[in-house]
């Protein structure tokens, strides 16, 4: 089964409003990293992140390594965060295991 | 910085062709890798390579050749393109720690 989960699937936001999104792995980890992917493909890191909590802007994220979940929260939501947040980790085998990610949509 | 450069960003063929897809980047990054993305099915990975000339099979490898003869660029061959296939193609390195992974702007297959 999928060893990564990610969750909600997609999610509609006003402009304005927060957001809260969760990755949960069924395998141990050594890291997890956040991509923003845009509506035209091209894939953005916006976090590395193996423990602990990061801030970026309006960007937080939050890794509990022991328990295998990391989440990313969005702050005041705009239009122009709109597309897809994938969550990725690397285990001891050193594959990364992705995701299959949050669409998110934000309306004005 | 670097970059990750892959070519073409768009890439047409007929059925049963040997199609070619190349990365380069400027990182001096050991590890390089190939994913397919399919809609709905997230990234799946079709080899990578830890250093030059080291090639090791993903999930998705059948179907697949891939080459590092250059620690900077890694290519990899559809050897033969499916009828009405259609996915995005996405190269990435990173250090041999996988502290950070960066990724190209993609390859977007279709066979017609």
């Amino acid at each position: 089964g999928q060893q990564v989960q990610q969750s909600p699937a997609s999610l509609v936001l006003q402009e304005g409003e927060n957001a809260e999104l969760q990755c949960n792995f069924s395998t141990s980890l050594n890291s997890m990293q956040w991509f923003y992917q845009r509506p035209e493909g091209s894939l953005v890191s916006l976090f590395y992140n193996p423990s602990g909590t990061k801030q970026s802007g309006r960007l937080t994220s939050t890794t509990v390594i022991k328990e295998r979940r990391s989440s990313l929260h969005i702050s005041s939501s705009q239009i122009t965060d709109s597309g897809t947040y994938l969550c990725e980790g690397t285990g001891n085998t050193r594959k990364l295991i992705f995701g299959l990610g949050t669409t998110l949509q934000v309306q004005p | 910085g670097g970059i990750i450069t892959q070519t073409p960003k768009f890439l047409i063929g007929q059925e049963g062709q040997k199609l070619t897809l190349k990365c380069q980047q400027n990182f001096n990054h050991d590890t390089m890798y190939w994913y397919r993305q399919d809609s709905g099915k997230g990234l799946r990975l079709i080899y990578y390579s830890i250093t030059e000339n080291d090639l090791q099979k993903g999930d998705l490898s059948e179907g697949y050749d891939a080459s590092r003869e250059k620690k900077s660029s890694f290519s990899l061959t559809v050897t033969s393109a499916q009828k009405n296939e259609m996915a995005v193609f996405l190269c990435a390195s990173s250090t041999i720690s996988n502290e950070r992974l960066f990724f190209g702007h993609g390859t977007k297959l279709s066979v017609l």
